[in-house]
């Protein structure tokens, strides 16, 4: 695609339920990563695809918080039994090799009630 | 762990001021300096950036500046204008992965 696509843009869950949410990246793009920014707040990374493994998910905040990736494709980021703290903005980037580069996706908003 | 502190955390200058936003990071191994431009409610967008190999780097009316002796890096704005209020973040990698590891952001305000 022409840029990086994340869905859905905005999403309200009630706390405790599993929300999943899904980056489609940019078409040839090998590198795929997960970021979190919580209001007014730098980005925080969760985790980074090469590909469909992930050598880095040093930034997943505990047990609940899981990624997965379809070869070069699409990646969901799974967040089970969601707290307050969860809320924020997810925000999905790709790059063409992993190392410089990246084209940020609009995000998801999500916000635990 | 690796940190990137960022400062000043608001900027406020009139248009056609300049404006510099400075960085440092604790990452010696770090070497590609991004900075990005986030517009209220917009994705991140990269603006400019540098590899360790130099010095500095210029495109218009942005440059950044990197001295790795220091571990600090500097984006200038000059001329601003009021298009160019948002939120601004460094970020730094070592390269090999493209984790970025980001500042905390500034928030410039030009006026007109």
């Amino acid at each position: 695609g022409a840029g990086v696509s994340q869905s859905p843009s905005n999403k309200v869950t009630e706390k405790g339920k599993d929300v999943e949410l899904r980056c489609d990246p940019i078409s040839g793009h090998t590198a795929l990563y997960w970021y979190r920014q919580r209001l007014g707040q730098g980005l925080e990374f969760l985790i980074y695809f090469q590909g469909n493994s992930a050598p880095d998910k040093s930034g997943l905040p505990s047990d609940r918080f899981s990624a997965e990736r379809t070869g070069e494709s699409v990646s969901t980021l799974t967040i089970q039994r969601t707290q307050q703290e969860d809320s924020a903005v997810y925000l999905c980037a790709s790059s063409l090799t992993g190392f410089y580069g990246y084209t940020f996706g609009s995000g998801t908003r999500l916000t635990v009630v | 762990g690796e940190n990137v502190e960022q400062h000043p955390s608001t900027l406020s200058v009139q248009e056609g001021d300049s404006a510099v936003i400075k960085c440092t990071y604790s990452d010696s191994a770090s070497n590609y300096f991004p900075w990005y431009k986030q517009e209220l409610g917009k994705r991140p967008q990269l603006i400019i950036d540098i590899r360790s190999n130099v010095g500095e780097k210029k495109d218009q009316r942005i440059a950044v500046t990197l001295n790795k002796t220091a571990k600090h890096f500097s984006l200038h704005i000059t001329e601003t204008q009021p298009e160019d209020s948002a939120v601004y973040f460094c970020a730094a990698s070592r390269g090999n992965t493209g984790k970025l590891i980001f500042g905390q952001g500034t928030t410039l305000q030009v006026k007109p």
